[in-house]
Parts: C-alpha cells; sequence; structure tokens
C-alpha cells in the first residue's frame, strides 16, 4: 500500500494558465475525491467519482475546471484560465467503495500558486 | 445543510497536559463524525470516527472523542499532550453522497 498520491506537490502559473493535476489513488479503491483547501480554512468538496462516473460536483466547481477518472484509476483535474482565487492546496482522497461510508485516505496535495 | 463548528483556531498546551478540542456539528439527520489530524506537508490522516453504536469512540495516538446528541458535540481529548501531537486538527461529518464538510481546524501548539 503505497498511498494516494498527487503530481505536481507544487505548482506556481501565471494567471490565465491552465494547469492539470494528476492523483494516483490506492491500488483498488473504487471512490475518489477532489478537495480543496485555501489558508486557514479545512478543506472544501470539489468533486467524487464512483468508478470512473463523476457522481456530484460542488457549485465551487466552475466551468473552468474539470476533473476526469478515465479508466476508473487515476484521476487528472485541470483549471482553464487561472485566476489568483485558484491559489489553494488541491487535496485527492480515495476510499475502498464499500458501503454507504468508507474511510478516505488522502494524499498530500497539490499546492497552486497563481500570480 | 450538515456543518461543524470548531471553537478556537489555536489551542496551546504543556506536555503532559490534558488537550481538548471542540466541535460542535449541525445535521438534520443521524451523523457520522470524524477528526482527522494534518502535519505540515502532509495529507490529513483519519483520528477516529463515530457512525453507530457506542458514543465514546477512540482513535490513534491516545485520542478519544465523544458523542453527545443532547450537545451536539463531538470534543477531541487526550490525557496527556505530546510534542508530537503538535499539528493542525478538524473535525468533519459525512453528508450523502460520501462528501466530507469540514471545519476550519484547530492548530494544536505544544510547549516543552
Amino acid at each position: 500500500d503505497t498511498g494516494v498520491s498527487q503530481n505536481p506537490r507544487h505548482k506556481i502559473t501565471k494567471r490565465g494558465q491552465n494547469v492539470t493535476f494528476r492523483c494516483d489513488p490506492i491500488s483498488e479503491h473504487n471512490r475518489l475525491y477532489w478537495y480543496r483547501q485555501t489558508l486557514g480554512q479545512g478543506p472544501e468538496f470539489l468533486t467524487y467519482f464512483q468508478n470512473e462516473a463523476q457522481l456530484e460536483k460542488s457549485r465551487l466547481l466552475s466551468d473552468r475546471f474539470s476533473a476526469e477518472r478515465p479508466k476508473g484509476s487515476f484521476s487528472t483535474l485541470e483549471i482553464q484560465r487561472t485566476e489568483q482565487g485558484d491559489s489553494a492546496m488541491y487535496l485527492c482522497a480515495s476510499s475502498p467503495g464499500q458501503g454507504a461510508w468508507d474511510e478516505q485516505f488522502f494524499g498530500p496535495g497539490t499546492r497552486l500558486t497563481v500570480l | 445543510a450538515q456543518s461543524v463548528t470548531q471553537l478556537g483556531s489555536h489551542v496551546s498546551v504543556s506536555e503532559g497536559a490534558l488537550v481538548l478540542l471542540r466541535c460542535n456539528y449541525s445535521s438534520s439527520v443521524p451523523p457520522y463524525l470524524f477528526w482527522y489530524v494534518q502535519y505540515p506537508n502532509q495529507g490529513l490522516q483519519l483520528l477516529l470516527k463515530y457512525t453507530t453504536g457506542a458514543t465514546l469512540v477512540k482513535g490513534i495516538n491516545g485520542f478519544e472523542a465523544e458523542f453527545k446528541k443532547s450537545e451536539t458535540s463531538f470534543h477531541l481529548t487526550k490525557p496527556s499532550a505530546h510534542m508530537s501531537d503538535a499539528a493542525e486538527y478538524f473535525c468533519a461529518v459525512a453528508t450523502g453522497f460520501q462528501k466530507l464538510v469540514f471545519g476550519t481546524g484547530t492548530r494544536l501548539l505544544v510547549s516543552p
């Protein structure tokens, strides 16, 4: 069990650029989640996948944000035309997908800085 | 909507002292409640959870929490603080569709 991995760990970009983050969940975990954490706040839910199906999206996820999990394994989160307000830590989590609720295991996060 | 409120953005204790981190929840249905810990540059780690059954829940690293429905509280305690407990602690409630709603966090500072 290597845990949830996220790449890159840090990303600095200029306003208006597009960025893409990758999350590799724990092997055989069916559920995958994205959260965003800004300074001084707790993580906020963005979206959730059951296998390759995206089952819920927060209204925080504007049209500039898109997430995919094409084969039910790794996931990508893309932000188009980045804004300074997008600066945050983006956290990925995965869970086995058994039962009504199961433990979510978090990755170390990708810290995005938009200049 | 379900939510949690953590009282105190910072809590300072001396090594060996009691740790008490407060969390109150709001939920229209029986809640699933959690405490997570976050060390610098690391992901969140689950300390303990309450789903159903016993209201006193024991977690890792000597932490425990008690679900009190009458007070809508789920406070986190540890009898004796250790320097390694210094971290940020988040209370969370699970809503439908698997998502967690987190509080704003409490940073625990432990002094020698």
